[in-house]
């Protein structure tokens, strides 16, 4: 249950294109889901987040699209960049700031020319 | 956004010594930090629970007595890999979150090698 699936495992998009990556989880009492970008040799950097009372938030060219009801998230990247080419984790957490993220598994998104 | 700084970057050890990693909250105070290990291409695995003053709380399976965590102030926790061996050899991660906000900010990482 403290689960956070993630898809996909590895995504290639052209410059320009949308890059969309899927998070779904089971816990019912997640309630902060953020978005974390990794370039290789680096830590984890937040990207976006969102709370379940809103179905959409958008920060430039980085959307977040929640459906609570069906207890996915996802992640939209807008006219992708090369430099976009990173690994994306989503994750969520209960209530509480001294909670545990659960990560998901990470997407490997590559943005060619 | 705040930052947390971690040091060192890179670090190589013989097998048997023992290597500390510390983790800063530059521009604010961290009640609680978390320790992470990260394999090539896999998430992040949390290993511990730091909170200032207090024990560190580990997860499931990760050795107390081998990772010894140290929180003693609001700005900095130190991640101690005792008698490293190999298998210890990973991307060490810490983070922290800004007192009263769930939001987590994350250190750049240790990668360890122990030959």
């Amino acid at each position: 249950q403290q689960q956070v699936k993630q898809s996909p495992q590895s995504l290639i998009v052209q410059k320009g294109g949308i890059s969309i990556i899927n998070c779904a989880y089971e816990n019912t009492a997640f309630d902060y889901f953020p978005w974390y970008q990794q370039f290789p040799g680096k830590g984890p950097a937040l990207l976006i987040a969102i709370r379940p009372d809103v179905s959409e938030k958008k920060e430039g060219r980085f959307t977040i699209s929640f459906n609570k009801s069906a207890k996915q998230f996802s992640l939209h990247i807008m006219d992708s960049q090369p430099g976009d080419s990173a690994t994306y984790f989503c994750a969520a957490n209960p209530s509480g700031t001294a909670s545990k993220l659960t990560f998901g598994t990470g997407t490997r998104l590559q943005v060619t020319l | 956004g705040a930052v947390v700084s971690q040091h060192p970057s890179r670090v190589i050890c013989k097998s048997g010594t023992s290597v500390k990693i510390e983790c800063r909250s530059l521009d604010f105070q961290a009640t609680t930090m978390f320790w992470y290990r990260q394999f090539p291409k896999q998430s992040l695995m949390l290993m511990a629970t730091s909170n200032e003053g207090s024990k560190a709380t580990y997860e499931q399976g990760v050795e107390k007595d081998k990772f010894l965590i140290n929180h003693a102030s609001l700005t900095l926790s130190t991640l101690t890999v005792t008698s490293a061996h190999p298998e210890d050899s990973s991307f060490y991660i810490c983070s922290a979150r800004v007192a009263g906000n769930e939001k987590l900010f994350f250190g750049s990482g240790t990668q360890l090698s122990v030959l």
